[in-house]
């Protein structure tokens, strides 16, 4: 088993592009979420999805969309990247809510 | 509603000596408590979890952690540092009853010094 896989594993961005990233779990998981990861500031929730067909926002969903395409891929997209969005992007996924997540690699993104 | 606070953003031991993370919550409900590690330029792995058995809990790698219900605390110790847990720690509580999305603390980074 891959486990969680998040491409790209790194990306760098004009002000303005527009990117995908892609996050795929083979554990059959009901739930999957997107964090980002900043310096002193712990792991952020973005976005999640408690189960195959439903979106919620997390803490800081501005500036980003997702997809749950099916039960195993959740993207996270950004329309018009930010210097802000400067960061390390975790997907993570888990059975139930409230259960244990597992993680992906990360994207480290940087816009320029 | 859900927090967590780790009480210290760095530690620094010497190795072989023991190691203590502090994590304090609170939660409307029955919590479901995480200890995550991350290595540099990793994704995090599991350490150990509470979900309402037994209080004291072990992990991997001779952590663990004991539920403090009446100190709403949850701390992660270990006897021995070893060099190799030099690393980001991440207290996480979640809410079996309530909006079930996991809370993250802002993370202690322990350092190991030879």
């Amino acid at each position: 088993n891959a486990g969680v896989t998040q491409t790209p594993k790194f990306q760098v961005l004009k002000t303005g592009q527009s990117m995908t990233l892609q996050c795929a779990q083979d554990m059959n998981h009901n739930s999957m979420y997107w964090y980002r990861q900043d310096p002193g500031m712990g792991l952020r929730l973005i976005y999640y999805s408690a189960s195959e067909g439903t979106t919620d926002k997390g803490e800081v969903p501005n500036g980003y969309n997702v997809s749950r395409l099916n039960k195993r891929e959740f993207s996270l997209r950004l329309e018009s990247a930010a210097p802000s969005q400067t960061s390390v992007y975790f997907c993570a996924s888990s059975g139930l809510a409230y259960n244990e997540q597992f993680f992906g690699p990360g994207t480290r993104l940087t816009v320029l | 509603a859900q927090s967590v606070t780790q009480l210290d953003s760095h530690v620094s031991v010497s190795e072989g000596t023991p190691v203590l993370l502090r994590c304090n919550y609170s939660s409307s409900y029955s919590p479901s408590l995480f200890w995550y590690v991350q290595h540099p330029n990793k994704g995090l792995q599991l350490l150990l979890k509470y979900t309402s058995a037994a209080t004291l809990v072990k992990g991997i790698n001779g952590f663990e952690a004991e539920f403090k219900k009446s100190e709403t605390s949850f701390h992660l110790t270990k006897p021995s540092a070893h060099m190799s847990d030099a690393a980001e720690y991440f207290c996480v509580v979640s809410e079996t009853g309530g909006s079930y999305i996991p809370t993250f603390g802002r993370g202690t980074s322990l350092i190991v010094h030879p």
